[in-house]
């Protein structure tokens, strides 16, 4: 079965400094790989997606992932932290084909003046 | 355009009631996902519509909760006899196609029940 693991629930970082939100995934096959940013009473937003491409993904906002299949993750990162950054980061796994998107637990990021 | 909108933004209803829930996807959009969000976790599947049929309603919990899409738009989720348990926020999204589509959220509907 498909899983995705996100390694903290909680990220603290002070602005201008770099941000990284760890991602592990569990699958039989290569899955589509996506990173979803959700803010207070907004709907969830889509940062970015690896769909066996280019293993360097770059998204919205500053953000990229990288695709490592040897490891099985999907880290998201970004050089230099804004507070408008300061939300919930999700990673998620789709089967190839597929239309169900499985969902890491949730990264809360919180951003320090 | 307009994106992806659900009613009400909340909803709080007593235990043993009925509530129903509804999603306007962006018009055009033949796929709709129902998921559920309970506190501290990823949003989970519920169901699938293609068109007006729900194509897979796996992560439907029970038969208390059932959704319609009569006529391949507006979708509502209906739950009956609500419980504690069932206080979450109800996410909403559409997708141009079935597979492989990004999938556009709404906002939620944040469901109590006391």
């Amino acid at each position: 079965a498909q899983s995705v693991t996100q390694l903290d629930s909680h990220v603290s970082v002070s602005e201008g400094t770099p941000v990284l939100l760890r991602c592990n995934y569990s699958s039989s096959y290569s899955p589509s790989l996506f990173w979803y940013v959700q803010h207070p009473n907004k709907g969830l937003q889509l940062l970015l997606k690896y769909t066996s491409a280019a293993t360097l993904v770059k998204g919205i906002n500053g953000f990229e992932a990288e695709f490592k299949k040897s490891e099985t993750s999907f880290h998201l990162t970004k050089p230099s932290a804004h507070m408008s950054d300061a939300a919930e980061y999700f990673c998620v796994a789709r089967m190839d084909s597929s239309y169900k998107l499985i969902f890491g637990s949730g990264t809360r990021l919180l951003v320090r003046p | 355009g307009a994106g992806v909108s659900q009613t009400p933004s909340n909803k709080v209803t007593e235990k043993g009631k009925y509530v129903e829930l509804r999603c306007d996807p962006i018009s055009g959009h033949t796929a709709l996902y129902w998921y559920r969000q309970s506190l501290g976790q990823g949003p989970e599947f519920l169901i699938y519509f293609q068109g007006t049929g729900a194509a897979d309603d796996s992560g439907l919990p029970n038969d208390r909760f059932f959704a319609v899409r009569p006529e391949g738009s507006v979708s509502t989720l209906k739950i009956q006899r609500t419980e504690r348990g069932d206080s979450a926020v109800y996410l909403c999204a559409s997708s141009p196609t079935g597979e492989g589509g990004e999938q556009f959220f709404g906002p939620g509907t944040r469901l109590t029940v006391l």
